[in-house]
């Protein structure tokens, strides 16, 4: 079974700029969720989508935003970037939301 | 809310040796999930272990095994006959069974280096 896949791995955007990013799970799993990673406030969770359904959020402003597709596959989207939004993005599915399998991650940096 | 605390960013460990990592946790909550991830320098989180809370048998998963202190909310990592491959940084994580979705809660980790 193909595991998650994040596109694109690497992205340099500029302050002000938009961008969005793409998850695909695993085949059957329907939750997906977004945490972002940086050195100074570790992992944080963003949301999560179930059957195309946001089913958490975490404390992030509303720059970041998200939605699922009917077959799973998840977007993440963030508006007017500022340097600290420079982080490795990290996406995880799950069938449940209960053991969740990450994906390799897209490392955003914003100049 | 709930917290994880991982109180050692970093540990060492020799070869075939047996470290262990701790995690504990604070939640008013009495049924949850608790999880241990490995994140090699390649970035890509792996899930090394699970708990249920309801479950008093310590989870096993063959040289990775966790010590769970439901009252004392406490969740270590065992890591026996250490390998150069488990060098990399270690998260603990919790999950409410209550709140129906995949919301983790991380430690801040701890990196293990493994020295041959």
């Amino acid at each position: 079974k193909a595991g998650v896949t994040q596109t694109p791995r690497y992205l340099i955007k500029t302050r002000g700029q938009q961008v969005t990013l793409s998850c695909s799970p695993i085949s059957g799993h329907r939750s997906v969720s977004w945490y972002q990673q940086t050195p100074g406030q570790g992992l944080q969770f963003l949301f999560e989508y179930f059957s195309e359904t946001q089913r958490n959020k975490g404390n992030f402003p509303g720059r970041f935003s998200g939605r699922q597709f009917s077959n799973s596959r998840s977007e993440m989207n963030v508006s007017t970037l500022e340097l600290g939004d420079s982080a490795l993005y990290l996406c995880a599915s799950s069938l449940m939301g209960y053991e969740q399998f990450f994906g390799p991650g897209t490392r955003l940096t914003v100049l | 809310a709930q917290t994880v605390t991982q109180s050692q960013p970093e540990m060492s460990v020799q070869e075939a040796e047996t470290v262990t990592l701790s995690c504990t946790y604070d939640t008013s909550e009495s049924d949850y999930y608790l999880f241990w991830y490995k994140q090699p320098p390649s970035r890509q989180m792996i899930l090394v272990i699970r708990q249920e809370a309801y479950k008093q048998q310590n989870a096993t998963e063959n040289r990775f095994s966790v010590n769970f202190q439901k009252a004392a909310k406490s969740f270590s990592l065992k890591i026996s006959d250490s390998q150069l491959g488990d060098a990399a940084m270690y998260f603990c994580a919790y999950r409410s069974a209550y709140n129906q979705g995949g919301k983790l809660i991380f430690g801040q980790g701890t990196e293990l280096s493994v020295k041959p």
